[in-house]
């Protein structure tokens, strides 16, 4: 009954390799959210999606991107991995537009914390 | 630049005290305030929030303060419990669709 769900949990690959992350929601949410928490430990929005509509796209190099085949699912997908691209990676979710009619409170999943050698 | 920031990356008190975690932002535009709990290996998870037209929002033991002409708001955990031992992040928020967060605050509850 996991509201926010994240696979995998720990990703360890090569520099160079094309990896994908997979996100899940279960609580029937609009929009859903990918945030990159890096080793200073910020948590960073990277893409935003309602409706399956990209919302939010944060300056990002374009190795990454996502893929929302449904508003129930948001996966990241990235090419090329770099070493600076090891960090933890957060799903969200929420049930409208952050900032619309208050209906911005995120629902995260436990984190995907990828390492790159 | 960092548009919400979080000046004490850790703070540490007694059991049954007053916790008092500080968050401070730059950003005049932003409309709205949560407050997230992160336990090790787990997600943030929502804990309160505050609109800008308020000043005070109250749940339980947790109480959020807001002062918009000094661009500050906190976060009041009383009486405090080994359990609320975690990180907290601020965040804030407009119209721009997104939720900017601080760096957080480890808070440790000592028994």
């Amino acid at each position: 009954d996991t509201a926010v769900s994240q696979t995998p949990k720990y990703l360890v690959t090569q520099m160079g390799n094309d990896k994908s992350i997979k996100c899940e929601q279960n609580l029937g949410h609009d929009t859903m959210y990918w945030y990159k928490q890096d080793s200073k430990k910020f948590l960073k929005i990277m893409f935003s999606y309602n409706n399956k509509e990209l919302i939010i796209n944060e300056t990002v190099p374009n190795r990454f991107s996502p893929k929302s085949p449904d508003k129930a699912h948001l996966n990241l997908h990235i090419n090329s991995l770099e070493l600076g691209d090891s960090a933890v990676y957060f799903c969200a979710s929420s049930p409208g537009l952050a900032g619309v009619l208050f209906a911005d409170t995120q629902y995260f999943g436990p984190g995907t914390r990828l390492t790159v050698l | 630049d960092q548009q919400v920031k979080q000046n004490s990356p850790s703070l540490s008190v007694q059991e049954g005290r007053i916790s008092i975690l500080n968050c401070d932002y730059t950003n005049s535009m932003f409309d709205y305030f949560l407050w997230y709990k992160k336990y090790p290996a787990e997600g943030p998870t929502f804990l309160i929030s505050i609109s800008s037209i308020k000043d005070k929002n109250e749940d339980g033991r947790f109480t959020v303060f807001l002062n918009k002409s000094a661009k500050h708001l906190s976060l009041h955990i009383v009486p405090s419990q080994p359990g609320d031992s975690a990180v907290y992040f601020c965040a804030s928020g407009g119209s721009n669709y997104k939720l900017t967060f601080g760096k957080g605050t480890l808070l440790t509850v000592n028994p």
